[in-house]
């Protein structure tokens, strides 16, 4: 396996369930991120892991949950999601501190919530 | 807050024609812009990034951006279009903040 893999690449969810993301990075880097990229709108930031404490979060409902249990790994656990919440949820990762390392994207899990 | 604006969410160009992609920065000078694409089903891929050394930035595929303070501009193009180049693009000044994105359709 190399760069960055998100799985599910697709998940279907009904309000009450409660279901995770997992991303896992092969590139040695040393921070994590997930974004929401819903249609019609600017990709979203919602969480931000560098040597796997969080940095970042952009006041993301409580029903989103993340976990970084080390630098290769993340989680995002999904629990009483709406309807509004379907969308393309993105993993990321860099080296930092370095801003002009670029960011590495996995090819993102379809959340669907019914 | 330094943000991006990118003007069009939709360009169409023929196979062969110039691509121009537009991206305008807020008025302090960035350290760092990002372009991005992404193409169908699949997450953002790094296209080319400036960061100061030069205005003149080349990326992957033919791409190249031009960083322009008079302007507050850093646009991207490609003299021909190919087919494999419709995707959705972005520009970014920074890992925080992302462009509306451009989608980009190219016709034969």
């Amino acid at each position: 396996e190399t760069g960055v893999t998100q799985t599910p690449r697709h998940l279907v969810m009904g309000m009450t369930n409660k279901k995770s993301l997992k991303c896992e990075q092969h590139l040695g880097h040393n921070a994590m991120y997930w974004y929401k990229q819903s249609a019609k709108k600017p990709l979203e930031l919602m969480f931000v892991y560098s040597l796997e404490e969080r940095v970042e979060n952009n006041s993301v409902p409580s029903r989103f949950s993340p976990e970084c249990p080390n630098s290769s790994h993340l989680f995002l656990h999904l629990h009483t999601l709406q309807p509004e919440d379907s969308a393309l949820y993105l993993c990321a990762s860099s080296q930092e501190p370095d801003g002009a390392n670029v960011l590495t994207f996995g090819a993102g899990s379809r959340l669907t919530v019914l | 807050a330094q943000s991006v604006t990118q003007l069009g969410s939709h360009v169409s160009v023929s196979e062969g024609a110039l691509v121009l992609l537009r991206c305008n920065y807020s008025s302090s000078v960035p350290p760092y812009l990002f372009w991005y694409v992404q193409y169908p089903n699949q997450g953002l891929q790094l296209l080319l990034k400036y960061t100061s050394a030069a205005t003149l930035v080349k990326g992957i595929n033919g791409f190249e951006a031009e960083f322009k303070k008079s302007e507050t501009s850093f646009h991207l193009t490609k003299p021909s279009a190919h087919m494999s180049d419709a995707a959705e693009y972005f520009c970014a000044p920074s890992k925080l903040i992302f462009g509306t994105g451009t989608r980009l359709q190219v016709f034969p």
